[in-house]
C-alpha cells in the first residue's frame, strides 16, 4: 500500500523568496515519485518525476525535488518565487503497478 | 497532439437528473483513469481502463456512478440519478501503462459539476 502526506496545506511565500513545499511518502516498494501542479480551472499538469538514478529531479518552471529514500521524502523547492507560480501542488506516488496515489494538496500563495 | 479532450467543462443540472461525461484520450495512450476532486476529499480514482477494458472499479462510489469505455479513443462516465452530494469536479487522465511503470499520466481540463 502506498501513501502521501504533504504538511501543510497553504504555504504563502513573498515573491523573490525560496519556495519549500514538503512531501513525504510510504511505499511497500520502491517508489516512483511525482510532483503536479495545478492551476486555477485547470487540470493537472507534471512537473517532475522521480523513477531511479540521480536523486535530484530538476522539472520545469525551475521546480526541482530530491528523494530522500532514509527519510521518505519528496520535497519540492524553487530559489526564487513568482507570482505566476502560485497554484495547487500535489505529490504522488506510484509502485509497481498503474495506481497513482495522491497527497492531499498544498496551496501556494506568493505574495508581491 | 491536443492532451486529454474533456467534455463539457461545466455542468450544471438538477437532482435526480442523468449527467453523462465525457473524454477523449491522447491517442496511442492505452490506459484512461477516471478521477473525482472535491475539499473533503481530495483526488479520487473512480475507475481504470486499460485496453479499453475497465480493471479497477474500487472507486467508483455506488450503483448510479457507470462508465464505459467502446474504444480507444472514447470514454464516458454517467450519473444516474445525480444528487447534490456528486457535486465536484471530474478528471479524465490517460497514460500508457504496461512499460516503464512510471510513466506519466496526463490529465484533461476536468469538467465541474453541480447539482442543485
Amino acid at each position: 500500500a502506498q501513501s502521501v502526506t504533504q504538511l501543510g496545506s497553504h504555504v504563502s511565500v513573498s515573491e523573490g523568496a525560496l519556495v519549500l513545499l514538503r512531501c513525504n511518502y510510504s511505499s511497500s516498494v520502491p517508489p516512483y515519485l511525482f510532483w503536479y501542479v495545478q492551476y486555477p480551472n485547470q487540470g493537472l499538469q507534471l512537473l517532475l518525476k522521480y523513477t531511479t538514478g540521480a536523486t535530484l529531479v530538476k522539472g520545469i518552471n525551475g521546480f526541482e525535488a530530491e528523494f530522500k529514500k532514509s527519510e521518505t521524502s519528496f520535497h519540492l523547492t524553487k530559489p526564487t518565487a513568482h507570482m505566476s507560480d502560485a497554484a495547487e501542488y500535489f505529490c504522488a506516488v506510484k509502485g509497481s503497478n498503474y495506481k497513482l496515489t495522491f497527497g492531499k494538496g498544498t496551496l501556494l500563495t506568493v505574495n508581491p | 497532439d491536443a492532451g486529454v479532450i474533456q467534455s463539457p467543462r461545466h455542468e450544471v443540472t438538477e437532482m435526480g437528473q442523468e449527467v453523462t461525461l465525457r473524454c477523449k484520450p491522447i491517442s496511442g495512450h492505452n490506459s484512461l483513469f477516471w478521477y473525482r476532486q472535491t475539499m473533503m476529499r481530495g483526488l479520487e480514482l473512480l475507475i481504470y481502463f486499460n485496453n479499453n477494458v475497465p480493471i479497477d472499479d474500487s472507486g467508483m462510489p455506488e450503483d448510479r456512478f457507470s462508465a464505459k469505455m467502446p474504444n480507444a479513443s472514447f470514454s464516458t462516465l454517467k450519473i444516474q440519478p445525480s444528487e447534490p452530494r456528486d457535486s465536484a469536479v471530474y478528471f479524465c487522465a490517460s497514460s500508457l501503462e504496461g512499460g516503464a511503470p512510471y510513466n506519466e499520466q496526463f490529465f484533461g481540463p476536468g469538467t465541474r459539476l453541480t447539482v442543485l
